[in-house]
C-alpha cells in the first residue's frame, strides 16, 4: 500500500543535541516537503525538493538542514537543537506542483 | 506578500449545514485547496479548485471567485466526525502551497 512515513513519531531530547527526522514515501513522487506546525497554527514550509539531488528552503526561515538522496527518502537534520525547535514537523510528498499532497502523521520533538 | 484569512473557529449542530470563508491575497495563484486535520493529526486533502465554481465530493463542496480572491468550503449534513481544524491553502508561484492559519470547527449534538 502507497504511503507516507515519519519515524520518530515523539521525540524528547536535551538542548544541543543532533537529530535527525526520517520521512519515506512509497508513491514514487518527485516532490517532497517538511512543515513546521505549532498546536493550532498554520503550517509553514521549511524545506521542499523538486526530485533526486534538488532541496529549496521555503518560506520559514529554519536552522534545519535536509537531503534528498533517493526518491523515496526526504530526511530532516538539526545540527543542535534549542528549546526554540519544539514543534510539530510534517513531512509531504505530491506527485506535481500544487497537486493534492500527502502527508505523513507527523513528529512531535520536543528541547528541554 | 501573502495572505489568507479564514474565521478562527465556526461552531454547528448535527446535521446542519456550514460554510468556511477564506479570502486571499498573494502575488501568483494558480488555485485554492482545502485541507481537513484532526486533533493535530496528519492534514488530509478534500479539494482543489483552480477555476471559478463549484466543486462537490459527496458532503463536502468548495467554491472559488478568482475575481474576488475569495473561496469557501461547505460541509452539508454535519456529523460529529467532521469536527476538526480546516485549512484552505493556495498554490502560489513556484508550485508551493501557503497555508491559512485553519477554522477550528465544533460539531455539537
Amino acid at each position: 500500500e502507497a504511503d507516507i512515513y515519519q519515524t520518530p513519531r515523539y521525540l524528547v531530547i536535551g538542548t544541543g543535541k543532533k537529530i535527525t527526522l526520517e520521512c519515506s514515501q512509497t508513491m514514487g513522487h518527485d516532490k517532497m516537503y517538511w512543515y513546521q506546525q505549532d498546536p493550532g497554527m498554520e503550517l509553514h514550509l521549511i524545506h521542499y525538493s523538486y526530485g533526486v539531488n534538488s532541496t529549496e528552503k521555503g518560506d520559514l526561515s529554519s536552522e534545519s538542514t535536509v537531503s534528498r538522496i533517493r526518491t523515496e527518502h526526504f530526511p530532516l537534520t538539526l545540527e543542535s537543537a534549542r528549546p526554540s525547535h519544539t514543534s510539530q514537523y510534517l513531512c509531504a510528498s505530491s506527485e506535481f506542483w500544487g497537486d493534492e499532497q500527502f502527508f505523513g502523521p507527523g513528529t512531535r520533538l520536543t528541547v528541554l | 506578500g501573502q495572505s489568507l484569512e479564514q474565521p478562527s473557529e465556526v461552531t454547528a449542530v448535527e446535521g446542519a449545514i456550514v460554510q468556511i470563508n477564506c479570502t486571499y491575497q498573494t502575488s501568483g495563484f494558480y488555485g485554492l485547496s482545502w485541507y481537513q486535520q484532526h486533533d493535530g493529526g496528519a492534514p488530509t486533502f478534500l479539494s482543489y479548485n483552480a477555476l471559478d465554481g463549484l466543486e462537490e465530493t459527496g458532503r463536502f463542496s468548495s467554491f472559488l471567485s478568482r475575481s474576488d480572491s475569495y473561496g469557501y468550503l461547505l460541509l452539508q449534513e454535519l456529523q460529529m466526525k467532521d469536527s476538526a481544524s480546516y485549512f484552505c491553502a493556495v498554490r502560489g508561484q513556484g508550485g508551493k502551497l501557503i497555508f491559512g492559519q485553519g477554522t477550528e470547527l465544533s460539531v455539537k449534538p
